[in-house]
């Protein structure tokens, strides 16, 4: 069974710092990974799909990296602004289905 | 476009009551999907539908029963609901990238927020 993780579970940086978050999952047979942003009380927003045969996406400030054979992801930040804090969940879809990591929550302090 | 829409919000359900929480979608998407969201969990596939007349189980389908009887439309049902339904309910839909591959974006609702006391 596929298993996505996340770490950190949270994490706290001052207005400005770049930052990268982690997911990891356990099995690389993916189509894509998908990174979502969350904020309280609400739905998910897709932020950037990487393909299986991709390395790296790239929108605005943010950047996501694949490496499927060792079953790594990242997701880079720039120039963090405090619109940034929510929890930003990374999924992996094996076809019909999507795997989902339990997030990190990133606190941007003004 | 509305997108993804979920009715209701919110509801608090007394254990053994039954309800149907409704996702609707106005992407013309084929693949439908309903999660549940737990604290320290994550999201977790309840059940899925790769088209109209058709659904199948995901990771927890104890429990819940669903229909995709239009395409646009799929309705996750409760038959007799227990305080480990207590959750936040999340239906998203996806379509297939044209990249010649199986390949697939998903679009998700709001959310319900559902409480069984």
């Amino acid at each position: 069974k596929q298993e996505v993780t996340q770490i950190p579970a949270a994490l706290s940086v001052p207005e400005g710092e770049n930052l990268v978050l982690n997911c990891s999952f356990t099995d690389s047979a993916i189509y894509n990974l998908q990174w979502f942003r969350q904020d309280p009380g609400k739905g998910l927003t897709s932020l950037l799909l990487i393909q299986s045969s991709q390395r790296e996406q790239t929108s605005g400030r943010l950047n996501a990296s694949l490496d499927k054979s060792s079953g790594r992801s990242t997701l880079y930040i720039a120039a963090s602004q405090p619109g940034d804090s929510a929890t930003y969940l990374c999924a992996v879809n094996t076809g019909n289905q999507f795997y989902f990591g339990t997030g990190t929550s990133l606190t941007v302090i003004p | 476009n509305a997108g993804v829409t979920q009715t209701p919000k919110f509801r608090v359900l007394k254990t053994g009551q039954s309800m149907t929480l409704l996702c609707a979608q106005d992407m013309n998407h084929e693949y439908m999907y309903w999660y549940r969201q737990d604290p320290g969990m994550g999201l977790r596939l309840i059940h899925y539908s790769v088209g109209e007349g058709t659904t199948a189980k995901g990771e927890v389908p104890d429990g819940y029963n669903v229909s995709r009887l239009k395409k646009q439309n799929f309705l996750l049902g409760l038959e007799s609901a227990a305080p480990s339904q207590t959750s936040v309910y999340f239906c998203a839909s996806s379509y297939p990238i044209p990249t010649g591959f199986p390949n697939y974006e998903q679009y998700f609702g709001p959310g319900t927020r559902l409480t069984v006391t």
